[in-house]
């Protein structure tokens, strides 16, 4: 069954530094997304993106978040000078249209 | 908010009692889904019921959805240690947006 990977799956960085997350997602999904869930509360929206550009984004996603799809099949999100509340799980998924999304394991961000 | 609400926040069982979990939201959605997530690990998808439908199974499970109160349940029959777990419902809104909007989950535990 085709699932969304995602690496790595523990990322530690300090304070202030860049860190890039990547996922591929499904393959023929037409939307991909990003969304955090910092430990034991609520899974929040961060992004989507359909056809090469951001379909829709949270108040969360300011200018530090970028996201890309350099190739074709990598989406990869970029959290710039990161701050210890940027420490959370960070789930990719993607999906077809008005379908269920599929989840990847997720990558543990942690900032020392 | 969109966000869905769901109720109980916690709920223990014993193994082979039924759970049932509940969820509402203020906007008109388009379909409803409802994920599984295991501590620390990815979201799973469980069950997708659409804005006309009205009661949907899948195993164990069984969604019911009631637009008029805006509103949805679970129910886990003979449930299983194995079902231990935190549970999202989690909305596609009408109006374009393909983004999914999570509740807050209801983390079941089920005691052997």
């Amino acid at each position: 069954e085709p699932e969304v990977t995602q690496t790595p799956s523990h990322q530690v960085t300090q304070m202030g530094q860049e860190v890039i997350l990547r996922c591929v997602p499904i393959s023929n999904h037409l939307y991909f997304y990003w969304y955090r869930q910092i430990l034991g509360q609520k899974v929040e929206f961060l992004v989507s993106f359909y056809n090469n550009e951001i379909s829709e984004k949270s108040e969360i996603f300011d200018d530090q978040f970028s996201v890309e799809r350099p190739d074709g099949s990598n989406f990869t999100l970029k959290i710039r000078s990161t701050k210890l509340e940027d420490s959370a799980m960070y789930f990719c998924a993607s999906s077809w249209w008005s379908t269920e999304a599929f989840f990847g394991q997720g990558t543990r961000l942690t900032v020392v | 908010s969109q966000q869905g609400e769901e109720d109980p926040q916690a709920l223990s069982i014993q193994e082979g009692e039924n759970a049932t979990m509940n969820c509402s939201y203020k906007t008109s959605i388009n379909n409803l889904q409802w994920y599984r997530q295991n501590s620390g690990r990815g979201l799973v998808h469980l069950i997708l019921i659409r804005s006309n439908e009205r009661e949907k199974h899948s195993g164990r499970l069984r969604v019911t959805l009631d637009t008029s109160k805006k509103s949805s349940s679970l129910l886990i029959t003979a449930s299983r240690a194995a079902d231990t777990a935190s549970y999202f419902c989690a909305m596609l809104t009408q109006g374009g947006s393909e983004k999914l909007v999570f509740g807050k989950g209801t983390k079941l535990t089920v005691n052997p």
